[in-house]
């Protein structure tokens, strides 16, 4: 594919299930971040990786909340024990190298995101 | 707190005007500023990217600016299509001597009408 691949990407869930929501980035690509958007607002970081390695999860909203990228391609976010206030779009993104400030041009793709519903 | 303001919130105009969607932050320092168009249902994409250095940068119909002393960027939407309808939505990204963490506004959201 030529681009980030979120699925599903429309979930519904009760109260108190868990959830995995699926990120595949482009191919190649070293840094993927996922980022939680509520209803009419911005993007906010969760999360960064580089290949396999989980650099910052200083976004992450609660121990609920847990991400993994065992390989270095696919990532997954994990939400235990689902609450309403988790209801929101989650995006991910990936960029070919790792991203510094010297690298201001860096682009991150964005995937479609998946729309959690938590009821 | 590092924040992202923009206005307006809203903005409705007819097909073929112009536009101008204005975004105040107070990061600092800063990387780079860019500014994002995001469709209903999809991931932002990247319209502008503006290093600290830089004051405007075109793509198409899409003009942004950058005064990093007062720290204000502006998109300008020329012509505007119907297309243009979408959320556009400013990102800054902090000085932070690794990888890049974008910061975002809660962007405009602009419908283009016949």
């Amino acid at each position: 594919g030529a681009g980030v691949s979120q699925s599903p990407r429309y979930k519904v869930a009760k109260r108190g299930q868990d959830v995995a929501l699926r990120c595949d980035p482009i191919s190649g690509h070293v840094s993927l971040f996922w980022y939680q958007q509520a209803l009419g607002q911005g993007p906010e970081f969760l999360t960064y990786f580089q290949n396999e390695a989980q650099l910052d999860k200083s976004g992450l909203p609660s121990d609920r909340f847990f991400a993994e990228r065992p390989e270095g391609s696919v990532s997954t976010l994990k939400i235990q024990r689902t609450q309403q206030e988790d209801s929101a779009v989650y995006l991910c993104a990936s960029s070919l190298v790792d991203t510094d400030v010297n690298e201001p041009y860096n682009e991150q793709f964005f995937g479609p995101g998946t729309r959690l519903t938590v009821l | 707190k590092n924040q992202v303001e923009q206005s307006p919130q809203s903005l409705i105009i007819l097909e073929g005007k112009n536009c101008t969607l204005q975004c105040n932050y107070t990061v600092s320092p800063f990387s780079n500023l860019r500014w994002y168009k995001q469709d209903t249902g999809r991931g932002p994409v990247s319209l502008t990217i503006m290093t600290f250095s830089e004051n405007t940068k075109s793509n198409g119909r899409y003009t942004a600016t950058l005064d990093a002393d007062t720290k204000q960027s502006s998109l300008h939407i020329t012509a505007s299509q119907l297309s243009d309808s979408a959320s556009y939505i400013c990102v800054v990204i902090p000085y932070s001597g690794g990888y890049n963490k974008l910061i975002f506004g809660a962007g405009t959201r602009l419908a283009v009408h016949p």
